[in-house]
């Protein structure tokens, strides 16, 4: 069971919007610890896609943003592209638990 | 650009110590930015955050593995390393090493599969 809660699976057909959701608690999201999101590809290492709630890296699309209220962050994808069907992951640190923690994962389908 | 490469051994005995080296090339281990950390990831699960190190040496583990990790960093060879001692086949998973700047992960290395079994 992960500290940050994320839906199974997500799916979408091309060009479609779709989002993930990740819920924390008080003592990670809710405690103002910024969250973050990394794509994984089928078969390689997991690459950062948004840091800091909503900030995007150098060479991410502008189709990938982020948001946060409350215990919860969200990942939203539009325009999706085949290239986009991956497993996506977020992030953040616990307090309580004193550890750096990621989400289950969400693996998202371009139908 | 920054590199990281993990090796070692891809298959350890039940009861015996883990041992991976990361090597960095393209950056130096020694920059007072980053923290340089593991994480694993179990064949068709997750990722879980492991620990991490300093330049100086100054550590962070996870605790549910705290009694177990040991993470060390040689400047000199511009590597660090970990250990993991007395595995299970719970311990069987992929195993990154990471560049980490402030509360996240913005380099990683390809990963080295250690499978535990007799």
């Amino acid at each position: 069971q992960s500290v940050l809660t994320q839906p199974p699976s997500v799916s979408g057909a091309p060009g479609q919007r779709v989002t993930i959701s990740c819920t924390g608690s008080s003592s990670n999201i809710g405690a103002g610890y910024d969250a973050h999101w990394y794509q994984q590809l089928p078969g390689t290492a997991p690459k950062l896609l948004i840091y800091s709630d909503n900030k995007r890296p150098s060479g991410v699309p502008d189709r990938f943003s982020g948001s946060k209220s409350g215990t919860s962050v969200s990942l939203a994808i539009t325009g999706l592209q085949a290239e986009d069907e991956a497993d996506y992951y977020c992030q953040s640190y616990d307090s309580s638990l004193t550890a750096w923690v990621f989400g289950g994962g969400t693996k998202v389908t371009v139908l | 650009q920054l590199q990281l490469q993990e090796s070692g051994p891809g298959l350890v005995k039940p009861s015996e110590t883990l041992s991976l080296t990361c090597t960095a090339s393209g950056g130096s281990i020694s920059s007072s930015t980053y923290y340089w950390a593991y994480i694993r990831q179990p064949p068709g699960k997750g990722l879980e955050w492991i620990g991490n190190i300093y330049y100086t040496g100054s550590t962070f583990y996870n605790p549910s593995l705290k009694s177990r990790v040991t993470i060390s960093v040689d400047t000199s060879k511009n590597q660090f390393s970990l250990k993991l001692t007395s595995v299970t086949a719970a311990d069987t998973a992929v195993y990154f090493c990471v560049r980490q700047i402030s509360g996240y992960f913005n380099y990683w290395g390809q990963g080295a599969l250690v499978t535990v079994s007799s």
